[in-house]
């Protein structure tokens, strides 16, 4: 039990449709990051938000977008859905950025799409 | 870019083996590192970690010995057993985002 929270757990949608996913963040930690794990492979960081700022991003397209609220809970937005977007989406919270800090992560939203 | 270097699974092993997984990183700046463990159908679950060289990380027999000289961060177990049958992902932290390794599926069986 880490104490962040995802939601929905499972979801399936259609190419181009629009997605939004929700995490409530540990107690205590102001930091929310975003994961995607294609099915096989290694979770890939799309990006962090730090009190209610982005703070950083990987690879991923503009059609992948966030929000950090005052009490640190986040949502991922994904539009124009696309099939290779089929994934688990991991959301992990740490205190200040992590620097070190141990990082916790929620248990996941499966996506479908198809 | 950052990277980090699992060994390729799946690994299978009886019951009391003993286990290494294999781990390297690249070597830019001072990363932290860690392991975590993916049971199926579920997220991540932390581990172990180690913040600095020479570290040592442990945690429910697992442990890790953070190796700068040879840029590893291998894991060891002395005695497994079947509800250790899960994906372990070796990582690396620096600045704001953790890197992951492709991950190792160990499979014990009885």
């Amino acid at each position: 039990e880490t104490g962040v929270t995802q939601s929905p757990t499972h979801l399936i949608k259609t190419r181009g449709q629009q997605v939004t996913l929700r995490c409530s963040s540990q107690s205590g930690h102001n930091t929310v990051s975003w994961y995607q794990q294609a099915l096989g492979q290694g979770p890939q960081f799309i990006f962090q938000y730090y009190r209610e700022e982005e703070n950083g991003r990987g690879n991923f397209p503009p059609r992948f977008s966030g929000l950090q609220f005052p009490n640190y809970s986040s949502e991922l937005n994904v539009n124009a859905l696309e099939l290779d977007d089929s994934a688990l989406y991991l959301c992990a919270s740490s205190i200040d950025r992590a620097r070190g800090n141990t990082i916790y992560f929620g248990e996941g939203s499966w996506l479908t799409v198809v | 870019g950052d990277s980090v270097t699992q060994m390729e699974g799946p690994v299978t092993l009886s019951e009391e083996a003993f286990l290494t997984i294999n781990c390297t990183y690249t070597a830019t700046g001072y990363p932290s590192l860690f392991w975590y463990v993916q049971y199926p159908g579920e997220g991540l679950q932390l581990l172990l970690k180690a913040t600095k060289a020479d570290d040592k990380g442990s945690n429910k027999g697992f442990e890790a010995t953070y190796r700068k000289e040879t840029t590893s961060f291998h894991l060891e177990k002395g005695s497994v057993q079947v509800s250790d049958s899960a994906v372990y992902f070796c990582a690396r932290l620096a600045g704001n985002m953790l890197t992951f390794g492709g991950g190792t599926r160990l499979m014990v069986k009885p």
